[in-house]
């Protein structure tokens, strides 16, 4: 079965600083990994996907992903971090169809703050 | 484009009543919805995938009696709580894929915050 972890709750930086969201995966096959933020009160959005292709990913407003097979992880990181980022984020997994991982999975969220 | 509008965003009601929450995607034709709920240490947990046209498919421990859905067309799925219990209280979220294949990245409504008093 496919499972997703968020080892770290929260993660507190300073604006401007670099920002890492830490995600790791278990999945049966090639993975397909996404990146969601939620603001309080509100559904998920979109950041970013790797599906396949070049193991660094751009999204939305600044946000990369580096794909790591060997080490199962999809890090979320944006070099210089907004207070408007402190928000939920989610890292999502899914694996191949016909296999019993094409559901989409959720880690458990990291809460980020931005200080100014 | 991909807007996936949910209503009501917040919701009071009392202890055996029913209360239907709608998703609707406003720009493209979803197949597919998918029902989350979301409970108070954030982590989402996959409810029921809806179905146009058929019946919905259930997660276990899921009860399909308590949590009914309806996807009458391509645009449109309810979820209703029926029989409400304050334990019923959570954020419901609906999702769609506006694209077809297992992995394009869903499109979340804004969610309903239910309230079972």
């Amino acid at each position: 079965a496919q499972s997703v972890a968020q080892p770290e709750d929260q993660v507190n930086v300073a604006e401007g600083n670099p920002l890492t969201v830490k995600c790791t995966y278990s999945v049966s096959g090639n993975p397909y990994l996404f990146w969601y933020v939620q603001y309080p009160n509100r559904g998920l959005q979109f950041l970013l996907k790797y599906i396949t292709g070049d193991n660094l990913v751009k999204g939305s407003y600044g946000f990369e992903a580096e794909f790591n097979k060997s080490q199962t992880s999809f890090h979320l990181k944006k070099p210089s971090a907004l207070v408007s980022d402190s928000a939920l984020y989610f890292c999502a997994v899914t694996g191949e169809w016909g296999s019993n991982d094409y559901k989409l999975s959720f880690g458990a969220g990291t809460t980020v703050t931005v200080r100014a | 484009g991909a807007v996936v509008s949910q209503h009501p965003s917040r919701v009071i009601c009392k202890s055996g009543t029913s209360v239907k929450i709608e998703c609707r995607s406003l720009d493209f034709q979803a197949t597919t919805m998918f029902w989350y709920r979301q409970f108070p240490k954030k982590s989402l947990m996959l409810m029921a995938t809806s179905n146009e046209g058929s019946k919905a498919t259930y997660e276990q421990g899921v009860e399909k009696d308590k949590f009914l859905i309806n996807h009458a067309s391509l645009t449109l799925s309810t979820l209703t709580v029926t029989s409400a219990h304050p334990e019923d209280s959570s954020f419901y979220i609906c999702s769609a894929r506006a694209l077809q294949g297992y992995n394009s990245p869903l499109h979340f409504g804004n969610g309903t915050r239910l309230t079972v008093t």
